[in-house]
Order: C-alpha cells, then sequence, then structure tokens
C-alpha cells in the first residue's frame, strides 16, 4: 500500500532563511509526487510535480524539489523564503491510472519577520 | 484566480435542510472528485467520477449524493447531515488518473 509522510508538522523560519520540508512515501509500483500548498481560506494549489524525467524540478517561485528513488524521498526547498510563503504544503502520491491521491498530513510552514 | 469554479462559498444548513454543493470546471478534464478536509487535515477523498460515470466511492454515508450531469459539472447533494459533516468540501479536476489535479476553493459548510 501507498503511504506519505511528512515528517514534520510545522516549520517556523525567519524572512530570507532556507527552508527544507521533508516527504517520504511508500509505494511498490512507480510513482507520481507533488507538492500542493493551500493558502488560508483557499484550496490546493499545484506547486510542484513530478512524472518522469529530470528528478529535480522548480516552480516558478522558488521552490524545488528533489525525487530520489534510492531514499524514497520528495523533499520540499527554497533557499530564501517570504512572509507570504505561509502557508500549509502536502507532499501527495498518485500512480498511473489511478484515481487515488495519497497526501501527507501537512506541513505548516511559518515565515516570520 | 482557480480554473474550478465552486459554488457557494459558505453554506450554513440544519440536520434537516436539502442542498447542493456545485463544481464547475472547462478544461476539458475526464476526472471530477469530491473531497471533504478538517481542519488541519489533508483532503479526504468522497467520490470519483471518470468521463461522467462514478468510479469510487469511499464509503461514503448515502446523505451524500454525487451527481455529474455532464463533463463539466459536478454536484453534491446534501440531505439530513450531522453536525460532524461540517468541514470544507473541496472538488478537483484533472486531465487523467494520476496526473495533478486542480482544485477549486471549496465550501466551507456549517451544520446546525
Amino acid at each position: 500500500a501507498q503511504s506519505v509522510t511528512q515528517l514534520d508538522s510545522q516549520v517556523p523560519v525567519f524572512e530570507e532563511a532556507p527552508v527544507e520540508l521533508r516527504c517520504n512515501y511508500s509505494s511498490s509500483v512507480s510513482v507520481y509526487l507533488f507538492w500542493y500548498v493551500q493558502y488560508p481560506n483557499q484550496g490546493l494549489q499545484l506547486l510542484l510535480k513530478y512524472l518522469s524525467g529530470s528528478t529535480l524540478v522548480e516552480s516558478i517561485n522558488g521552490f524545488e524539489a528533489e525525487f530520489n528513488k534510492s531514499q524514497t524521498s520528495f523533499h520540499l526547498r527554497k533557499p530564501s523564503v517570504h512572509i507570504s510563503d505561509t502557508a500549509e504544503y502536502f507532499c501527495a502520491v498518485s500512480y498511473t491510472g489511478g484515481f487515488k491521491t495519497i497526501f501527507g498530513a501537512g506541513t505548516r510552514l511559518f515565515v516570520k519577520a | 484566480d482557480t480554473e474550478v469554479t465552486q459554488t457557494p462559498k459558505h453554506l450554513v444548513m440544519g440536520m434537516t435542510n436539502k442542498k447542493s454543493l456545485k463544481c464547475e470546471q472547462h478544461m476539458g478534464h475526464r476526472a471530477m472528485y469530491w473531497y471533504k478536509q478538517k481542519a488541519k487535515k489533508p483532503p479526504e477523498l468522497m467520490f470519483v467520477y471518470s468521463y461522467e460515470k462514478l468510479s469510487i466511492n469511499e464509503s461514503v454515508p448515502s446523505r451524500f449524493s454525487p451527481e455529474c450531469p455532464n463533463s463539466s459539472l459536478l454536484n453534491l447533494h446534501l440531505h439530513a447531515l450531522q453536525p460532524e459533516d461540517s468541514a470544507l468540501y473541496l472538488c478537483a479536476s484533472s486531465q487523467a488518473g494520476g496526473r495533478p489535479q486542480h482544485f477549486g476553493d471549496g465550501t466551507r459548510l456549517s451544520i446546525l
């Protein structure tokens, strides 16, 4: 069975500091990997996806994640965070043709001035 | 701006009421989803429609009744809900199974 573990429930960090949100998954089949972000009173927005190809994926707002198959990880990083990055971040996995997406419990990123 | 539109944004209803949540997408996606999200928790899958047919029902109580009138619309009919059904209800769509999902901003439902 597939599962997703987000190792930190909350990550407080000062503005302009680097941050890493950790995600590990378990699966017996090939998976697709995602990071979604949820701002207050909004739905989830896709931040990054790994479907195939390069193991390093980047978003337009400076986030990046690296798919590490041997460690079954997909950690999210940003070299310098902004106050506006404060949100809930969900790591998720799915597989080809499958309609079920398995979400991690979420990590609350809180950026302090 | 979200590409998946949900109405209403807020809904307060009594336990004997009947109401409906609506979801619309115009991205040509053939899979549509309903999720329930409680505070500080990840979304929980309720239903999946693929090509307008119900593909997955995650053992949801019958007081929730989904409907997919066409490829762009998804409804969730509510009847005789319980206080524990109060939550954020999210609709999502995707091109196909396993692909990234696009979420609406949800309907925040409160049951009195």
